[in-house]
This record gives structure tokens, sequence and C-alpha cells, in this order.
């Protein structure tokens, strides 16, 4: 079936640091790949996504690009800042159109310290 | 964006009495929404697809007595955790699609006691 496999947390970073949380996964056909962030109290919100291979989701500073050849999905930002603390999970759905699952993976705790 | 609210927010409730958890779709309207468990530390998993005006589609190994699903209306949807245990204990999530996003509620703690 399928599958999400994400680097485990916590991660602690310094303001302005890089961060790079890793997402891998597996499954049948093509994939659509998302990453959502859920902030303290919240309800998970859509970071970004990507619906084929070689495409790049960006907001809010962040980055991944939909690897195909190593069925990875990284979460890249260059410059971290402490409201970017929360927990990133990474996704995938291989249902279409509007009534499709997600498969998550466990989620990654990140903390910024001033 | 949408908003999608979960009531309660949290809940605590003694063992073998049942507990009912409400989603709503604010300001669209939804055919479909989605319930998931989270337990701590460890990913979403989904429970069901409630279906407006049809039956629930339960994911293997959810028991559909014990998580009765009704989605009665295109902007409401209500999960009863019925004869509830300790074990029940987790923290339950909506979502409901929009377009091609889901967008989530804010989850519901349940503490069975």
């Amino acid at each position: 079936g399928d599958s999400v496999t994400q680097m485990e947390g916590p991660v602690t970073l310094s303001e302005e640091a890089f961060l790079t949380i890793n997402c891998t996964y597996t499954a049948t056909g093509y994939p659509s790949l998302f990453w959502y962030v859920q902030y303290p109290g919240e309800g998970l919100q859509l970071l970004l996504k990507a619906t084929k291979a070689d495409d790049k989701g960006s907001n809010k500073g962040f980055e991944a690009t939909y690897r195909k050849e190593t069925t990875s999905f990284h979460l890249e930002k260059g410059s971290v800042q402490v409201s970017d603390s929360a927990v990133y999970f990474c996704a995938l759905s291989t249902s279409g159109g509007s009534n499709y699952k997600l498969t998550f993976g466990k989620g990654t705790l990140l903390t910024v310290n001033p | 964006g949408a908003v999608v609210s979960q009531h309660p927010s949290w809940v605590i409730c003694k063992s073998g009495t049942s507990v009912k958890i409400e989603c709503r779709s604010l300001d669209f309207q939804a055919t479909t929404m989605f319930w998931y468990r989270q337990f701590p530390k460890q990913s979403l998993m989904l429970m069901a697809t409630s279906n407006e005006g049809s039956k629930a589609t339960y994911e293997q190994g959810v028991e559909k007595d014990k998580f009765l699903i009704n989605h009665a209306s295109l902007t409401l949807s209500t999960l009863t955790v019925t004869s509830a245990h300790p074990e029940d204990s987790s923290f339950y999530i909506c979502s409901a699609p929009k377009v091609d996003t889901q967008y989530f509620g804010p989850g519901t703690r349940l503490t069975v006691l």
C-alpha cells in the first residue's frame, strides 16, 4: 500500500538557519505530494504541493521538488524564523478529484529558537 | 481559503458513554468529508470517508458500529464514538475538500476515563 516516511524529529534550529526535512514515499501510480503544517492549537494547513514529477511547490519561503527517480519530496527553507515553529507533515494522494484520501507521514516537530 | 470547524475542541467522558463530534464546513459545501485519528507522536490515520446522503466508507480495521458517522447535510458530518473506552482516547480530526485542496478542522481531543 501507499506509505510516507519522513525524518523523525524533533528538529531544533536557530533563527536564520537552513532547514531540510526529508520525505520519501511509496505509492502505486503517480501520486500528488503535499506538505502540511500544524501550528500549535490549530488545524493542519496546506503549505505546498506538487502534482507531477519535477514540479516544485513553494510557499512562504518553503520549497519542495517532486523527485520521481528518488521518490522524494524534501522540504527546504533557506532561513527559518521563530514563527515557523510547528509540526510538518508530508503526505500523498493517489486518488483524483475532490474525493481523495491522504496518506500522511508521522510528522516532524520543528522548533526555531531566537 | 476555506474554514472547517469542529465541536467540541475537547471532551472528557466516562467509560461506556457515547460522544458525538461535529465537523462543519463554514463557507463551502462538501459532499465528502474525512475523519482521521491521530495518536501522540504518530501520523494521522484515515478512519472513514463520510458521504452526504449515503453510508460512510470505513477503512480496514475500523469498527463501523463503534464509530458511527452521519453526513446529514452538505456542511455537517458527525462522528459518534459509541460505548467509549479508554483505548478510544485520541485526537480526532476531520477534513473537507474544496476544489483540489483538503481543509482540516482544528481537531477534538477525546479523553475516556
